[in-house]
């Protein structure tokens, strides 16, 4: 059964330092997304990804964010200079088509800001 | 952002007996729903989903209902298994390609 899959699993990083997480969506899929958990807290929608370019960002997705579709496969959430507060789970997802909207998800990179 | 709501933090039931899963949600923009289970330092898994059109949609042991007017939507397994124990989330989308919005999630716990 196809599936999300995500790198690293665990990112330990100094405050300040760019991180990087990738993420492969399931392969058919049109739409990507990038949702976080901060312990304790609800899932959050950062950005959506259609068609090469962002569909909508939150609140949360400022210009420390960025993502990028950089080959067929992989999608990118890169943080420039992380902040404590950025430490979380980091999920990325797809969905497929215009005759469903249900999204299925990776299994998460574990974000630790030092 | 309360749009969607689990207003029961945990609940535990017996094995075999039926889990009922609530959630409330405020925006009158919400076409789609979704049920995921969670397990900790994973992915939500998808469970199962119904669309605004429906009010209910059966999958297995799984079945959610939804309640429009009240603006109303619950999940229930039954029976119950052990393995069911984890952390369900509901969560709405307002169109294709939009985004998930999450209530907080509700602790099930089957006990054998």
């Amino acid at each position: 059964e196809p599936e999300v899959t995500q790198t690293p699993s665990h990112q330990v990083t100094q405050m300040g330092q760019e991180v990087i997480l990738r993420c492969v969506p399931i392969s058919n899929h049109l739409y990507f997304y990038w949702y976080r958990q901060i312990l304790g807290q609800k899932v959050e929608f950062l950005v959506s990804f259609y068609n090469n370019e962002i569909s909508e960002k939150s609140e949360i997705f400022d210009d420390q964010f960025s993502v990028e579709r950089p080959d067929g496969s992989n999608f990118t959430l890169k943080i420039r200079s992380t902040k404590l507060e950025d430490s979380a789970m980091y999920f990325c997802a797809s969905s497929a088509d215009f005759n469903t909207d249900t999204q299925y998800f990776g299994p998460g990179t574990r974000l630790t800001v030092l | 952002d309360q749009q969607v709501k689990q207003n029961s933090p945990s609940l535990s039931v017996q094995e075999g007996r039926i889990s009922i899963l609530n959630c409330d949600y405020t925006n009158s923009m919400f076409d789609y729903f979704l049920w995921y289970k969670k397990y900790p330092a994973e992915g939500p898994t998808f469970l199962i989903s119904i669309s605004s059109i429906k009010d209910k949609n059966e999958d297995g042991r799984f079945t959610v209902f939804l309640n429009k007017s009240a603006k109303h939507l619950s999940l229930h397994i039954v029976p119950s298994q052990p393995g069911d124990s984890a952390v369900y989330f509901c969560a709405a989308s307002s169109g294709y390609g939009n985004k998930l919005v999450f209530g907080a999630g509700t602790i099930l716990r089957v006990k054998s």
